[in-house]
């Protein structure tokens, strides 16, 4: 069985500051991981994603992510936070073969001016 | 393409009436999948379909809700009756099947809600 827990329900950094968002999967098979973003009243949208190879991926708006095996984690981080990086994080995890994309309980970013 | 296309973008109903969603997915996409968000529960598998047939429906809450693909550009889900716990914002998303178009992972592409509030 696979599940993801992410670790926080809301990171609030200043602008300009770091963003590190935690999230750690559960998966008896080798994962695809995943971040979607979701900004107010809207549908998700896929940030980055982990499929095989390097494990440091990079995404949309500046966001990359790395892949620990050993950790079994799956950190979101950007180097400098933007008032536009408001919104909820989802960490998801799927596998090959796999059709089913199971997400995370969301992590809410607030950056302050 | 316009992406995942859903309505009615708000719906405002009484406990026991009949609500109907609505999706089209992106053309050319042959899995499509229902989710639910609430703040209790977060994101919700209802269930999926491959190539307009149902795969796994076991995220359906119980016997009201029902879903349908008739075709590969549309896809309904009903509740029937509606009650109060009901209320949530429900997303429909698509995906190529993996290996195909996307690196050999599911990626979804989601539509931009159908908020529900049952009274």
């Amino acid at each position: 069985a696979q599940s993801v827990t992410q670790l926080g329900s809301h990171v609030s950094v200043s602008e300009g500051a770091l963003v590190l968002l935690r999230c750690n999967y559960s998966s008896s098979v080798p994962p695809y991981l995943f971040w979607y973003v979701q900004y107010p009243n809207q549908g998700l949208q896929l940030l980055l994603k982990y499929t095989t190879g390097a494990t440091l991926v990079k995404g949309i708006n500046g966001f990359e992510a790395e892949f620990k095996k050993s950790e079994t984690s799956f950190h979101l981080t950007k180097p400098s936070a933007h008032m536009s990086d408001a919104a909820e994080y989802f960490c998801a995890v799927s596998y090959t073969g796999g059709f089913k994309t199971i997400f995370g309980a969301g992590t809410r970013l607030f950056v302050k001016a | 393409d316009a992406g995942v296309i859903q309505s009615p973008r708000h719906e405002v109903t009484e406990m026991g009436q009949e609500v109907t969603l609505r999706c089209k997915p992106i053309s050319g996409h042959d899995y499509l999948f229902w989710y639910r968000q609430t703040m209790m529960r977060g994101l919700e598998l209802l269930i999926y379909f491959n190539n307009n047939v149902p795969i796994d429906d076991s995220g359906m809450p119980e016997d009201r809700f029902s879903a349908k693909m008739p075709n590969a550009s549309f896809s309904t889900l009903k509740i029937q009756p509606s009650e109060p716990r009901d209320s949530a914002v429900y997303f429909c998303a698509s995906s190529l099947m993996m290996g195909r178009g996307t690196s050999g992972a599911n990626v979804l592409t989601f539509g931009a809600g159908s908020r529900l509030t049952v009274l």
